[in-house]
Order: C-alpha cells, then sequence, then structure tokens
C-alpha cells in the first residue's frame, strides 16, 4: 500500500509570493490534514479535511487555506508568503481519525 | 498554553540499556494518545499509541505507559539500538480531527 504522497519535496519561493502544497492520502483514508513545523513552533495543526469539508483549523492567519477533492487528495496554499513561513509542511492521513500517518513533507524556503 | 509538553529535549542512552520518554499533558479531553519517532526533513513515522481507557501497550521493543490521574505517559525502549536515535514526539488526540503535538525529545544512543 503506498504512503502518503507529499509534492512537491522542496521549494524556494519569494516574500509576497503564493504557493500551492499537494497531498496524495493513503488509499482509502478520508482524513487528511496539514502540519507546519518550525523550529521554534514544533509540530502546529492548520487544518483537516473529510469528504471535501474543512473540519477543523488550527490557529493560523487566513493566507493559509486548503482544499479536498473528491478523491481525497488534498492542496494547500499559503498567499503573500513572509519570510516566517518557511517551514516544512507535513500532510497526515487517518481512517480511524486516531492514528495518522504522515507524509515526507514539503520543505518550503521563503527568500 | 501548551497542553502536551515534553519536558526534557534531549536524552543519551548507552547501546542495550533502557530509554524513557517523558511526557505530560493539561487537557483531560485528550482520549487517545500517540508517540512518533522522527528523522530531520521527513516525516514523523508512527511508533506506538494507547487509548486513555488502558494504562499499558507493548509493541516489541516499545512500551507506552498512561498515568491517567497525574496526566503523564512515557515510551519505554528496551533495548535501546543507535538505529533509536531520532527525535521522539507525543501526541494526543481529543477525540476531534486533530494531534496536538508536545516539542519533541531528541534521543541518542551511543555504541
Amino acid at each position: 500500500k503506498a504512503g502518503v504522497t507529499q509534492t512537491p519535496r522542496y521549494l524556494i519561493k519569494t516574500r509576497g509570493q503564493q504557493v500551492t502544497l499537494s497531498c496524495s492520502p493513503i488509499s482509502g483514508h478520508r482524513s487528511v490534514s496539514w502540519y507546519q513545523q518550525t523550529p521554534g513552533q514544533g509540530l502546529q495543526f492548520l487544518f483537516e479535511y473529510f469528504s471535501e469539508t474543512q473540519r477543523n483549523k488550527g490557529n493560523f492567519p487566513g493566507r493559509f487555506s486548503g482544499r479536498q477533492f473528491s478523491n481525497s487528495r488534498s492542496e494547500m496554499n499559503v498567499s503573500t508568503l513572509e519570510l516566517g513561513d518557511s517551514a516544512l509542511y507535513l500532510c497526515a492521513s487517518s481512517q480511524d481519525y486516531k492514528i495518522y500517518t504522515f507524509g515526507s513533507g514539503t520543505r518550503l524556503t521563503v527568500v | 498554553d501548551q497542553q502536551v509538553k515534553q519536558n526534557s529535549p534531549s536524552l543519551s542512552v548507552q547501546e542495550g540499556r533502557i530509554s524513557i520518554l517523558n511526557c505530560d499533558y493539561t487537557n483531560s479531553m485528550f482520549d487517545y494518545f500517540l508517540w512518533y519517532k522522527k528523522y530531520p526533513a521527513e516525516g514523523p513515522t508512527f511508533l506506538i499509541s494507547i487509548s486513555s481507557i488502558k494504562d499499558k501497550n507493548e509493541d516489541g521493543r516499545f512500551t507506552v505507559f498512561l498515568n491517567k490521574s497525574a496526566k503523564h505517559l512515557s515510551l519505554h525502549i528496551v533495548p535501546s539500538q543507535p538505529g533509536d536515535s531520532a527525535v521522539y514526539f507525543c501526541a494526543a488526540n481529543n477525540a476531534g480531527n486533530m494531534l496536538t503535538f508536545g516539542g519533541g525529545t531528541r534521543l541518542m544512543v551511543k555504541p
């Protein structure tokens, strides 16, 4: 069974630009969550989608958004990038809403 | 407020000995707890979990203990191996759809 796939693995963007990250969950997993990892703040929850609906959102500004498609694949978008958005962005999927399997992440660098 | 805390940022253990990683939480609504292992620039890998209705769960060399009255859980690794060297995160789930993570403990197992 394929794991959680995130693309791209690495991204370099300029301040003010926007970026879209992609996540393909494990087949059969309908819940997809996104997390941000930074050295200062650790692993923080961004949002969670189930059946194309956002069910929960973390404490992040509106510049961070996401969506889920009918095949459970998900994308997250960050607009008007700031230097502080540089982080490892992780996607996780779950079948039972207890155990979450993570992808390898997308390393975003904002310059 | 930090609802899940790992007070030891690092731990060094000799190969073959026991590693004990600790985690404290404040939210009594958490009902499921997980431990993840993480290498730099990769996503967390699920290790072991425990429901709040249990006080112990074992899987091979890994055992998780939960003390609900103290709001404390610990991960025991016996025997420790050099390949166990990584950052370990505890996480908690409150029957919702998000994980709350501790800050992580870097485990170094010396040969």
